[in-house]
């Protein structure tokens, strides 16, 4: 089976833009959660998607959205973007859910704000 | 809400000498899941402990739950090079998942 995939592996932009991120899911994994990574901070969850469904969401302002389509890819998006928001994003895919199942981390989009 | 704290943060080792690393959750957990990250890379899960006071061993690492499923250490014997990274522990509670800050091990030949 082929693993999760996400896109872009890396992505420069300047403070105010936008950026979406793509995620891929393994194949039959409905589970779709986003994690920010930080040296300072960890990794501070952001969302999970199940079934198009918001199932689960962080402590992060309203900046951070995302959605998930039929076929289980999550795109998250960030607007307005801040220096701080630089960090590697990576998602997680499962079969049934983040809190129950194994979670398959994706490589992960590293976002530089400039 | 929910914490989880994860001592310490970093550790030095010689190659050889053992390492321990501990997870402390805020609340009651139903389960609690341990991953490891290579520099550069992603997290990868090692695995889940789900029982009270359970003990899991998977070849030179073995995975404790404490008995109040509030705590779990992860012990390292004798250390290889190979087993440089950080290791992360996530506690599961009312459907959340929250990682600790987790475990930089390093290891000198």
């Amino acid at each position: 089976k082929a693993g999760v995939t996400q896109t872009p592996r890396y992505l420069i932009k300047t403070r105010g833009q936008q950026v979406t991120l793509s995620c891929s899911p393994i194949s039959g994994h409905r589970s779709v959660s986003w994690y920010q990574q930080t040296p300072g901070q960890g990794l501070q969850f952001l969302f999970e998607y199940f079934s198009e469904t918001q199932r689960n969401k962080g402590n992060f302002p309203g900046r951070f959205s995302g959605r998930q389509f039929s076929n289980s890819r999550s795109e998250m998006n960030v607007s307005t973007l801040e220096l701080g928001d630089s960090a590697l994003y990576l998602c997680a895919s499962s079969l049934l859910g983040m809190s129950t199942d194994t979670q398959y981390f994706g490589p992960g989009t590293r976002l530089t704000v400039l | 809400g929910q914490q989880v704290m994860q001592i310490p943060q970093y550790q030095h080792v010689q190659e050889g000498e053992d390492f321990t690393t501990y997870c402390n959750s805020s609340t009651t957990l139903s389960n609690i899941q341990w991953y490891k990250q290579r520099p550069g890379g992603h997290p990868v899960f090692l695995i889940q402990l789900v029982k009270s006071g359970e003990v899991k061993k998977q070849k030179r690492l073995t995975f404790q739950f404490g008995e109040a499923k509030k705590n779990s250490s992860l012990h390292i014997t004798a250390t290889q090079t190979t087993d440089v990274g950080t290791y992360f522990c996530a506690g599961n509670a009312g459907n959340m998942l929250t990682f600790g800050g987790g475990t930089r091990l390093m290891v000198k030949p």
